[in-house]
């Protein structure tokens, strides 16, 4: 079966300091990657998205990047964080082959505090 | 562009009582509409999708959903709210982008199940 993992699960860092999350995927071969954030514990945004490695589509203008070094394993990166940045990430994963009915599966979320 | 809309922000149900939580859609095209739970501080998790067929839609834990093309809704049901239940439920429409899918999410809605 398919697990996604996602790391760390909680991460309080300084303005202006780097950030770096981590999701991989097992048990499935390229699949459809994506970050969201989820602020004020209510509404999610579409952060990322990645159909392939280094294949990286941004919804939003901000100040995160996302990464895809190998198949199954995503990154969300920022060189200076900003107070703004606090939120929920949640990474996500679905099945590659085009349908409009795959279904997209959630990791466990990580907690960002920027103090 | 796809929609999602959950008027209610929290929903009360006693115990045992049955409970509906709502969702209306705007899409272009067929809808493809999904159900998530969010217990705190965790990530969403998957509970049912209507892509075609049967109006009426099961899923995990005694939840099912009924699609209305007329109404364009897709509300939640179960027939006898468990305090487990307890939770945040978003609803979500597939949007297709660049041949792949996206999910845009409804605002949220709070379910509280009182003893």
């Amino acid at each position: 079966s398919q697990t996604i993992h996602q790391w760390p699960a909680t991460l309080v860092q300084p303005v202006g300091s780097p950030l770096s999350l981590e999701c991989t995927v097992e048990g499935t071969s390229n699949p459809n990657l994506y970050w969201y954030r989820q602020a004020a514990g209510r509404g999610l945004q579409l952060l990322f998205y990645s159909v392939g490695i280094g294949q990286i589509s941004s919804e939003v203008p901000q100040n995160l990047s996302a990464s895809r070094p190998q198949d199954r394993q995503f990154i969300l990166s920022s060189k200076k964080l900003l107070l703004s940045d606090s939120g929920f990430y949640l990474c996500a994963w679905s099945v590659r082959k085009e349908s409009s009915g795959n279904t997209i599966y959630f990791g466990e979320g990580s907690w960002l505090t920027v103090v | 562009a796809q929609s999602v809309a959950q008027p209610e922000d929290q929903v009360n149900v006693a115990e045992g009582n049955p409970l509906t939580v709502k969702c209306t859609y705007s899409v272009s095209g067929n809808p493809y509409l999904f159900w998530y739970v969010q217990y705190p501080n965790r990530g969403l998790q998957f509970l049912l999708k209507y892509i075609t067929g049967d109006n009426l839609v099961k899923g995990s834990y005694g939840f099912e959903a009924e699609f209305n093309k007329s109404q364009t809704s897709f509300h939640l049901k179960k027939p006898s709210a468990l305090v487990s239940d307890s939770a945040l439920y978003f609803c979500a429409v597939r949007e297709l982008s660049g041949g792949y899918n996206k999910l845009i999410f409804g605002a949220g809605t709070r379910l509280a199940v009182h003893p």
